[in-house]
């Protein structure tokens, strides 16, 4: 069964870069059956989808994100990455790795716990 | 504000039945995009409950059940239990923002 893990700073100062990985087990990141995303959810607010990744490199992204965002895959740590660059206040959030599986729409299962991470200087 | 409009809170007693309603538009559930359903217990991580409009991932008890009708669809919960008081989301697919989105969220309260 799947697994998910989110790890990196809980505190990023603003205009600097923001940039969490997630650790997959119980499955390869190199199947082909699945996409891997990030999801981000303000304190108190709605989710947000940002973007996610397939591990040949293939990446979508939420085009009010796409120009500060970089979802990548490192298939020999059986891990992906997002990175969001220039972040504000507005960043700040709970942010989710998960499973997506292809469909029309996308849906996303399971779900890492999230990591909260705060932008503050 | 979402494309995909939730009442933000609905009560429900022990064995009711509650349903909470996502709304869309004719970018989103009505282009014939599929509707997700996402449950958040307090403190936790989403968990998906529907998947497709009506399926239920393994687990899911079938107390929770799934609808859709041209621009809106539906999540149905029966015999309320207390361990169902959560937040839940649905979520598609918008052709104008060209993204996945997600409702709002509702609160479910069990008196």
């Amino acid at each position: 069964q799947l697994q998910l893990q989110e790890s990196g700073p809980g505190l990023v100062k603003p205009s600097e870069t923001l940039s969490l990985t997630c650790t997959v087990s119980g499955g390869s990141i190199s199947s082909t059956s699945y996409y891997w995303g990030w999801i981000r959810q303000p304190p108190g607010k709605e989710l947000e989808w940002i973007g996610s990744i397939y591990y040949t490199g293939s990446t979508y992204y939420d085009p009010s994100l796409k120009s500060r965002v970089t979802i990548s895959v490192d298939t020999s740590k059986n891990q992906f990455s997002l990175k969001l660059s220039s972040v504000t206040a507005a960043d700040t959030a709970v942010y989710y790795c998960a499973t997506v599986y292809s469909s029309s729409p996308d849906w996303f299962d399971p779900w890492g716990q999230g990591t909260l991470v705060t932008v503050s200087s | 504000q979402s494309v995909l409009t939730q009442p933000p809170s609905v009560p429900g007693a022990p064995g009711q039945r509650v349903t909470i309603s996502c709304t869309g538009s004719s970018s989103n559930i009505g282009a014939d995009y599929d509707v997700h359903w996402y449950q958040q217990l307090p403190g936790a991580a989403p968990k998906l409950l529907i998947y497709g409009n009506s399926n239920r991932p393994s687990g899911v008890p079938d107390r929770f059940s799934g609808s859709k009708s041209g621009t809106s669809a539906s999540l149905a919960i029966t015999g309320l239990q207390a361990e169902d008081e959560a937040d839940y989301y649905c979520q598609s697919y918008d052709s104008s923002l060209s993204g996945l989105v997600f409702g709002g969220g509702t609160k479910l309260t069990v008196l």
